[in-house]
């Protein structure tokens, strides 16, 4: 699976838009990319993927770059619920399945 | 919504002594995975299971480790010998279909005195 490579840390103020980047420069064709999220210790919860189209849902969007180098994970209106280790993860291809976490950005969101 | 369950949430166990740690996937789910994540590490793979059998494995699912599905709806994964460097919070997940959109557990705290 490819690398990829995110932020230590972020600040949100609450309502407003967060913004997480996540570099992926090796990610091949077939990749897809993931994220996920794990609030203090509970089991990570996936967020959205992509392969090369933009992606919304009803928790976030995904913007994936053209040369699909790069992405980033948009919360629309941060709540301090949001609070939480983000992990951007390119996996598919032979290797789907398994999760590959890195460290991840942590998000806090403040009043 | 439908959930992954994890039984016990927290278990203390003493060096030495086996351990089996319970997981209830998605009812129609068909893959089946183990994570672990010691104390301020990341989320590490352990084991995928997949059609009664393991698909692949890391390099801490060492010969201490082993995983069951004894009957439709359970999935385990059992700690023959503890030790301290054992301790961490495991995590189930389970998947319908080849894709990584996985669904996880709450964790079983897993503490070896």
């Amino acid at each position: 699976d490819a690398k990829t490579t995110q932020p230590t840390s972020m600040d949100c103020a609450e309502g407003r838009a967060a913004n997480l980047p996540c570099n992926h420069s090796t990610i091949s064709g077939n990749e897809y990319v993931y994220w996920y999220r794990q609030i203090h210790s509970q089991g990570p919860q996936y967020i959205i993927h992509g392969l090369k189209n933009n992606e919304t849902n009803e928790m976030a969007s995904l913007i994936i770059t053209e040369d699909r180098k790069s992405s980033t994970l948009i919360l629309p209106h941060a709540t301090l619920r949001d609070t939480a280790v983000y992990y951007c993860i390119v996996t598919g291809g032979t290797s789907y399945g398994k999760l590959t976490f890195g460290q991840g950005t942590i998000l806090t969101v403040h009043p | 919504e439908p959930e992954v369950t994890q039984t016990p949430s927290h278990q203390v166990t003493q060096m030495g002594q086996e351990v089996i740690l319970r997981c209830v996937p998605i009812s129609n789910h068909l893959y089946f995975y183990w994570y672990r994540q010691i104390l301020g590490q990341k989320v590490e793979f352990l084991v995928s299971f997949y059609n009664n059998e393991i698909s692949e494995k890391s390099e801490i699912f060492d010969d201490q480790f082993s995983v069951e599905r004894p009957d439709g709806s359970n999935f385990t994964l059992k700690i023959r010998s503890t030790k301290l460097e054992d301790s961490a919070m495991y995590f189930c997940a389970s998947v319908w279909g080849t894709t990584s959109l996985q669904y996880f557990g709450a964790g079983t705290r897993l503490s070896v005195l």
